[in-house]
């Protein structure tokens, strides 16, 4: 399969704990993305990355998030001291495109996370 | 930054009818205006995009409309199926003082066709 893989697909943790997930892109895209979504609402922008650069953070990120790609190709999501709020499934797509062009993102399955 | 709204937050038809699903946006800059589709339990996906420089486009039974001028856009179905029945989404990309771009979506619309 040479789609956007995630890791781990769900994780149950209690609050205060840090949790890490793992996004694996398609291997050619130079851009790849962190989205929340929780039941009823959309993606909720998180934050973006072009090759190894993270150029974009949405506002309402907490300083408890931090995204890393260290070499451009796959990325980490970590959650430091979880609290019940951050329960959500965590949407990492990647896309190819130009600077300055949108393109298709390709979502991949998720990694749903539960705190207790 | 930009805000994406999106209505009807349901819509519920029956097969063969048309549904229409409107979005506006703020940021007058956006640019990119795609469509995407998420059953139960699945992942998102694109079914139809359109840029700033075109005002409709239509891939068989789907249909993009774009007003720039209003900042809203909008989904047609026409002869609508059970297997349309799933979430849609809308959303907006916004200029960047950086390279690239970050979509954001509406709250989605969850479309029910009956048979």
């Amino acid at each position: 399969d040479t789609g956007v893989s995630q890791d781990p697909r769900h994780k149950i943790t209690k609050r205060g704990q840090n949790v890490t997930f793992r996004c694996d892109p398609i291997s050619e895209h130079n851009r790849l993305y962190w989205y929340r979504q929780t039941l009823g609402q959309g993606p909720e922008f998180l934050t973006y990355f072009q090759n190894e650069a993270q150029l974009e953070k949405s506002r309402l990120l907490s300083d408890r998030f931090s995204a890393e790609r260290p070499k451009g190709s796959f990325s980490t999501l970590e959650i430091q001291r979880t609290e019940q709020g951050d329960s959500a499934m965590y949407l990492c797509a990647s896309s190819l495109g130009l600077a300055g062009v949108a393109g298709e993102l390709f979502f991949g399955e998720g990694s749903r996370l539960t705190v207790l | 930054g930009e805000n994406v709204e999106q209505h009807p937050s349901t819509l519920s038809v029956q097969e063969g009818d048309s549904a229409v699903i409107k979005c506006t946006y703020s940021d007058s800059a956006s640019n990119y205006f795609p469509w995407y589709k998420q059953e139960l339990g699945k992942r998102p996906q694109l079914i139809i995009d359109i840029r700033s420089n075109v005002g409709e486009k239509k891939d068989q039974r789907i249909a993009v409309t774009l007003n720039k001028t209003a900042k809203h856009f909008s989904l047609h179905i026409t002869e609508t199926q059970p297997e349309d029945s799933a979430v849609y989404f809308c959303a907006a990309s916004p200029s960047s003082n950086q390279a690239g771009t970050a979509l954001i979506f509406g709250k989605g619309t969850t479309l029910s066709v009956s048979s």
